[in-house]
């Protein structure tokens, strides 16, 4: 089945343990984004990637690091997480810029 | 700054019901999104679009580029339909706006 992966669901952290979220589809799509989600403000943008080794930052970056070694994986790095991250992430992944979106799950964090 | 501004925020609706959702943006854009997103937090991409008009069962998204706005239309409208409906523009070097999307109930 043709999905974008996401891990965890849920997750409770404290302030400055760094954490990882990871994200990997499965369609060979070259382009893969991050984005967080909250109330009031709606999605933003946090990185994205057009390809291998090629990221770029979004709306949000203040706070995060992404990579991108191989197509299929973009991990979303916290290397000290506060609380004003706590948010409902998502991540999405497309062919290029003829196609739609396919987004994960979520995953919800909440950092105390 | 609202880059992509949605209206309205709720409706609510009778099964049944003609539904119009608009969006209007203020960046040039490569492409314009219609998402959909049900209580439980998952995401769909319904539409994307450059120019004109697109359709899927019920579902109709159209794009004026020279108004700098687009609109979603849901014919016959069914509870099933119930859910936010985000719109969000990409620029022309990726990035991606969002509204603050459009809370839809409908009511049987």
């Amino acid at each position: 089945e043709a999905q974008v992966t996401q891990n965890p669901r849920y997750l409770i952290t404290v302030t400055g343990k760094k954490l990882t979220v990871t994200c990997s589809q499965n369609m060979n799509h070259e382009y893969m984004s991050w984005y967080r989600q909250d109330p009031g403000l709606g999605l933003r943008q946090i990185y994205y990637s057009m390809n291998v080794e090629v990221t770029d930052k979004g709306d949000v970056p203040e706070g995060y690091k992404v990579s991108r070694k191989e197509k299929r994986n973009f991990p979303l790095i916290l290397e000290s997480p506060s609380p004003n991250q706590t948010s409902l992430y998502f991540c999405a992944s497309r062919p290029d810029r003829e196609e739609g979106y396919t987004f994960g799950s979520g995953t919800r964090l909440t950092v105390v | 700054k609202n880059e992509v501004e949605q209206s309205p925020q709720n409706l609510t609706a009778q099964e049944g019901e003609f539904i119009t959702i608009n969006c209007s943006y203020s960046v040039g854009i490569s492409a314009l999104h219609w998402l959909q997103q049900h209580p439980g937090g998952g995401i769909v991409s319904l539409f994307m679009l450059s120019s004109g008009k697109k359709k899927h069962g019920r579902l109709i998204a159209t794009i004026n580029i020279q108004e700098k706005h687009s609109s979603l239309h849901i014919t016959a409208s069914h509870p099933r339909d119930s859910a936010v409906y985000i719109c969000a523009v990409t620029n022309t070097g990726n990035q991606f706006y969002f509204g603050t999307g459009t809370s839809l109930t409908v009511i049987p």
